[in-house]
């Protein structure tokens, strides 16, 4: 089982809408991910958070908000969204620093949440 | 230039025969770590073996083992025994040591197998 928890699993929203999707670990990493991946496609990186500060925004439109309350909490906020925003949004989390420990450098994904944009 | 290299988008490989993944590399970093994961069609990427490339012994998984091969940049999959539920996309993806470029994560472009019976 995933030790990072996505909600929704699934959204379907107009474009005038504001809604969010959350992501919490509790594994004691620093650093947290936005993933957006569309169908057949590797996921691409839109946001880190390392130690609850943005470190990494990659270009990403402003109508998609990161938000990391703590060091477990990764919010990303939604507001009139285009239906090409529609895919897969994909949480994860890591130590944010090299640990030089095999297992320490992994990065965990959560499930996803579906999104669908109408 | 791509940092990950996946050249099959698609494998085929019968019940019960290894096959191996391909994945190739590109970092001028002393430090990095190579991953594979796992994406069935349910969406969930789910991590399926590490190389840290000061790790001197390949990597092994139970059925998943990493073949590494540092000199020629290379660190393919490599799946024993397949069964069906191995039927999904596989990333191969790396992150490079250094401070200011760790979290930047790079996933190749995926090979998607099927296991068939």
């Amino acid at each position: 089982d995933t030790e990072v928890t996505q909600t929704p699993k699934h959204l379907v929203m107009g474009m005038t809408n504001k809604k969010s999707l959350k992501c919490e670990q509790h594994m004691g990493h620093r650093a947290m991910y936005w993933y957006k991946q569309k169908a057949k496609k590797p996921p691409e990186l839109m946001f880190v958070y390392s130690y609850e500060k943005l470190s990494i925004n990659e270009s990403v439109p402003s109508r998609f908000s990161p938000e990391c309350p703590n060091s477990s909490l990764l919010n990303l906020h939604l507001h009139a969204l285009q239906p090409e925003d529609s895919a897969l949004y994909l949480c994860a989390s890591s130590h944010s620093r090299d640990t030089k420990i095999s297992s320490g450098n992994t990065i965990y994904f959560g499930e996803g949440s579906w999104l669908t944009v109408v | 230039a791509q940092k990950i290299t996946q050249t099959q988008p698609g494998m085929f490989v019968q019940e019960k025969e290894a096959v191996t993944l391909d994945c190739t590399y590109d970092t001028s970093d002393q430090s990095y770590g190579l991953f594979w994961y796992k994406q069935p069609s349910s969406g969930e990427m789910i991590f399926l073996i590490y190389q840290g490339s000061y790790d001197e012994q390949n990597a092994t998984e139970g059925r998943y083992s990493l073949n590494f091969q540092k000199a020629r940049k290379s660190a393919n999959l490599v799946i024993s025994a397949s069964q069906l539920g191995d039927s999904a996309m596989y990333f191969c993806a790396m992150r490079e040591g250094l401070i200011y470029n760790f979290n930047k994560f790079y996933f190749g472009s995926g090979t998607k197998l099927n296991v068939k019976p």
